[in-house]
C-alpha cells in the first residue's frame, strides 16, 4: 500500500525556537495533504489542508502565522511551528488521500511527529 | 455538541468476548464513515469503512444508520491484539458541497482485552 513518511519522528526544542516537520508521500503523488494535531487523551484535530501550488487552508482557531505550511511539490508538505511554546507540545500527524477524487478515498497517515517544547 | 461523539470507555473485556462500540455524528450530510484503530503513540490505521448496508470483515462488523446518525462496531471473539483505541471517523460535507479528504475524528474508545 501507499506510504507516507514524516520527519522527524520526535523532536525536543526550547521555547521560542521554530521546528519544521516534513511529510512525504513515498510512492504516490498528493496534491492535497492534511495536518492533524493530537493532544494526550484527545482525538485528532484537523489543523489545516495543505494544497500543492497554493496557500494552505486553516481550520478555525488555528493561527496561520504560527503554523506555516508549504506544499512545495506533489510529494512533500512541511509544517513549521514558529516560536514554539510548551502548549504546542503535541503529536502532529499528516495524511494524504489517494487521487481518485472521491469522498471515500483512502487516507494514508504518516507515523506522526511527537513535539516536546521545554 | 461534538461533531462525532463516542463513549471513551475504557472497555475491559476478557479474551473471546464480544464488544460493541457506538458513535453518533451531528452532520446529517456526512458522506462517508470509517472505523480506525490507534495504538499508543502511533498513527491511526484504517480498520474498515462503514456502509449503510452493513459490512463485515472477519471478526469485525460495522453498521451505519443514517436516519439516526449512528455508527457501530462489533468485535467478536476478542483477541489480546485488539487492545487499542477505536476511532469513529466521519468525512463531513462542507458548505459548498466539498469534503474531499477531510476527516473528523471522534474522541476514541479505549479497549483493553485481558487474558
Amino acid at each position: 500500500g501507499a506510504v507516507v513518511s514524516q520527519h522527524p519522528s520526535w523532536v525536543i526544542c526550547k521555547s521560542g525556537t521554530s521546528v519544521k516537520i516534513e511529510c512525504r508521500s513515498l510512492d504516490f503523488q498528493a496534491t492535497t495533504m492534511f495536518w492533524y494535531r493530537q493532544f494526550p487523551k484527545q482525538s485528532l484535530m484537523l489543523m489545516a489542508t495543505s494544497n500543492e501550488g497554493s496557500k494552505a487552508t486553516y481550520e478555525q482557531g488555528v493561527e496561520k502565522d504560527k503554523f506555516l505550511i508549504n506544499h512545495a511539490s506533489l510529494t512533500l508538505s512541511t509544517l513549521t511551528v514558529t516560536s514554539a511554546h510548551p502548549e504546542d507540545s503535541s503529536f502532529y500527524i499528516c495524511s494524504a488521500p489517494s487521487l481518485k477524487g472521491a469522498s471515500t478515498d483512502t487516507q494514508y497517515f504518516g507515523p506522526g511527529t511527537r513535539l516536546t517544547v521545554l | 455538541r461534538k461533531e462525532v461523539e463516542q463513549d471513551p470507555g475504557p472497555f475491559n473485556v476478557p479474551e473471546g468476548a464480544t464488544v460493541a462500540f457506538n458513535c453518533t455524528y451531528s452532520n446529517s450530510a456526512s458522506q462517508s464513515f470509517f472505523w480506525y484503530r490507534q495504538d499508543c503513540r502511533k498513527e491511526p490505521k484504517l480498520l474498515m469503512s462503514v456502509y449503510s448496508s452493513g459490512n463485515e470483515d472477519g471478526r469485525f462488523t460495522a453498521q451505519l444508520n443514517r436516519a439516526s446518525q449512528y455508527i457501530s462496531l462489533l468485535i467478536r471473539d476478542s483477541k489480546l491484539s485488539d487492545s487499542a483505541t477505536y476511532l469513529c471517523v466521519v468525512n463531513p460535507l462542507e458548505a459548498g458541497g466539498t469534503s474531499y479528504g477531510k476527516l473528523t475524528f471522534g474522541q476514541g474508545t479505549i479497549l483493553t482485552v485481558h487474558p
